[in-house]
């Protein structure tokens, strides 16, 4: 079962930051928090990962909280394009190196014009 | 930017047929899943698979699945004789190395069993 827990949806006006939420109170010292997204039905599509540090990439922010029980993804600009289901899921560095992800429900964000 | 390819787009099929999914990871990546994803459901974790074996496997992936790496480029699961529920899409993703995790995914094949 995923290790967090997320709205199921949230709305975002076009133009404006979306900042999607994740609780991951149970996280543990060695686990990453990842980010993914699935436009309708497209393949999942990676976007960010952090470990405790706040990390920037050229598509969003990711702020962890500093217990790291709870994160923040930011859209700085959303666009319609941005409309999509958003994964938050943690996982541990792999000892076989092949853990799988395991993904929750997710958040529907639509993007308003 | 390399991508993680599959084909077919869509493939339709009888109950009973057998069914071969195909995905060519990431040139240089040594780590490949599938995961699948009933309408309206989660993504789910099918199998994952390293120098040429099988690393991990769901309760999902019994013996009617088996994947192979028949070539230095494609990746395949095969459905031996497919059910109604076996209807959804498959998503191949691949990983470059142990000390990067991060999986880049396809576009998947939407499977439809009549």
């Amino acid at each position: 079962d995923a290790k967090t827990t997320q709205p199921p949806s949230m709305d975002c006006a076009e133009g404006r930051a979306a900042n999607l939420p994740c609780n991951h109170s149970t996280i543990s010292g060695n686990e990453y928090v990842y980010w993914y997204r699935q436009i309708h039905s497209q393949g999942p599509q990676y976007i960010i990962h952090g470990l405790k540090n706040n990390e920037t990439n050229e598509m969003a922010s990711l702020i962890i909280t500093e217990d790291r029980k709870s994160s923040t993804l930011i859209l700085p600009h959303a666009t319609l394009r941005d409309t999509a289901v958003y994964y938050c899921i943690v996982r541990a560095p792999s000892r076989s190196g092949n853990t799988p992800l395991v993904f929750g429900k997710g958040t529907r964000l639509s993007v308003i014009a | 930017e390399p991508e993680v390819t599959q084909t077919p787009s869509h493939q339709v099929t009888q109950m009973g047929q057998e069914v071969i999914l195909r995905c060519v990871p990431i040139s240089n990546h040594l780590y490949f899943y599938w995961y699948r994803q009933i309408l309206g459901q989660k993504v789910e974790f099918l199998v994952s698979f390293y120098n040429n074996e099988i690393s991990e496997k769901s309760e999902i992936f019994d013996d009617q699945f088996s994947v192979e790496r028949p070539d230095g480029s494609n990746f395949t699961l095969k459905i031996r004789s497919t059910k109604l529920e076996d209807s959804a899409m498959y998503f191949c993703a691949s990983r470059e190395a142990r000390t990067q995790e991060t999986q880049y995914f396809g576009p998947g094949t939407r499977l439809l069993v009549l």
